[in-house]
């Protein structure tokens, strides 16, 4: 049980592209899904956590309107990276938790690469 | 001062072996405490959740001191495939109930 899928694994694109990427808690209902970034032999970064319904928490230094997040039901969260440049480059991982208390399980992440 | 701090090692240990990581957290309010190991370029897995009476799982004890603030792993006759980076991570418990990573702490375990 508690199986995260994220989608895509792997992303290349050129500079200015816009870019999403869906998390999705397969076989139960997150009612918080959380988003990350981790640079190469470094820590996760929390970037923002998300709430069904109701609009994502960033953390200090992240720009919303840079890195939109939409979690519209129990069960998908997405992030689009806007006008991407190499700098966003990293890999990104969601999370979701069924509830307060509980684990985190982590979808595959996903490896940006831009151009 | 880090709210979750833990020995980065690396720590180099022989198949066989038993090691143990220390991990320290900083808010007293800290409600709940899970291990988790990151396999290179990959996601982190959830490896077990720490209870205050101490758990085990097979080769793995994890242990929980409120009064002091720390959590600990210990792994027992070591396996080259235990070679990962462990993570520790506390939850607050509040409203926005965030979990603070740990650096991590890594380990190679050699044949």
């Amino acid at each position: 049980g508690a199986v995260v899928s994220q989608h895509p694994s792997r992303v290349i694109c050129k500079s200015g592209t816009s870019v999403k990427i869906e998390c999705r808690s397969l076989d139960f209902q997150a009612t918080t899904m959380f988003w990350y970034r981790q640079f190469p032999k470094k820590s996760l970064m929390l970037m923002a956590t998300s709430n069904e319904g109701s609009k994502a928490t960033y953390e200090q230094g992240v720009e919303k309107d840079k890195f939109l997040i939409n979690h519209a039901s129990l069960t998908l969260s997405t992030l689009t990276v806007t006008s991407a440049h190499p700098e966003d480059s990293s890999f990104y991982i969601c999370s979701a938790r069924v509830a307060e208390g509980q684990p985190q399980h982590f979808g595959d992440g996903t490896r940006l690469s831009i151009l | 001062r880090k709210e979750v701090e833990q020995d980065p090692g690396p720590f180099n240990v022989p198949e066989g072996a038993t090691v143990a990581f220390n991990c320290t957290y900083s808010n007293s309010a800290s409600q709940s405490f899970f291990w988790y190991r990151q396999d290179c370029r990959k996601e982190p897995k959830l490896l077990m959740s720490v209870y205050s009476s101490g758990n085990e799982d097979g080769r793995f004890t994890a242990q929980l001191n409120r009064a002091s603030q720390y959590i600990s792993l210990l792994i027992r006759d070591s396996k080259l495939s235990d070679s990962a980076t462990y993570l520790c991570v506390v939850n607050r418990g509040t409203n926005a109930g965030k979990s603070t990573f740990g650096d991590g702490t890594t380990l190679t375990v050699k044949p």
